[in-house]
């Protein structure tokens, strides 16, 4: 089983709301992974947990602020965003050092 | 220069054919190697890993030249189904995936 889940599918938010982005996998993977892909480019890295600690942050504005509760679940907290931040929003997980399954992705839109 | 380079495409090719995807990265530490396909407004799927030289698996084949430094990707037998863009994926020291802008294949009846 290599599936990554991804809740919600779709979120439409307000500039002044606080949602959350969550993500689940069931691999026993210990590396998670958070991207962003706008239209017609790659996904771009955002952060990178490992063994439950962030051990990448790519620079990313601190109204994206992610969470790892557990081995199994890995949140992203949103709060204040702008338009641009509207994309796709994809998860991942991996062995160490192996190949990363994604979500289905989570649609974001700010209005 | 970028770290992974690709030609966007599109590759346009009848049903049944033979197709070849380069991509060239710049990092020659890279160790390991994936090939992404990704659907329309769909997450990215694996379709395949390279750790040596290459990977064959069914109608498709990746080929590896660390010392030209590219990653090639060859279709055989094209099928309707295999239209999607496909990605070109090296991984870095420190486990984090560099995308290749990608590649599109459309394949025609």
């Amino acid at each position: 089983d290599t599936e990554v889940t991804q809740t919600p599918k779709h979120l439409v938010m307000g500039m002044t709301n606080k949602k959350s982005l969550k993500c689940e996998q069931h691999m026993g993977h210990r590396a998670m992974y958070w991207y962003k892909q706008k239209a017609k480019k790659p996904p771009e890295l955002m952060f990178v947990y490992s063994y439950e600690k962030l051990s990448i942050n790519e620079s990313v504005p601190s109204r994206f602020s992610p969470e790892c509760p557990n081995s199994s679940l890995l949140n992203l907290h949103l709060h204040a965003l702008q338009p641009e931040d509207s994309a796709l929003y994809l998860c991942a997980s991996s062995q160490e050092n192996y190949e990363q399954y994604f979500g289905p992705g989570t649609r974001l839109t700010v209005t | 220069r970028k770290e992974v380079e690709q030609d966007p495409g599109p590759f346009n090719v009848p049903e049944g054919a033979t197709v070849a995807f380069n991509c060239t990265y710049s990092n020659s530490a890279s160790q390991s190697f994936f090939w992404y396909r990704q659907d329309c407004r769909k997450e990215p799927k694996l379709l395949m890993s390279v750790y040596s030289s290459g990977n064959e698996d069914g109608r498709f084949t990746a080929q590896l030249n660390r010392a030209s430094q590219y990653i090639s990707l060859l279709i055989r037998d094209s099928k309707l189904s295999d239209s999607a863009t496909y990605l070109c994926v090296p991984l870095t020291g420190r486990r984090a995936l560099t995308f290749g802008s990608g590649t599109r294949l459309q394949v025609q009846p």
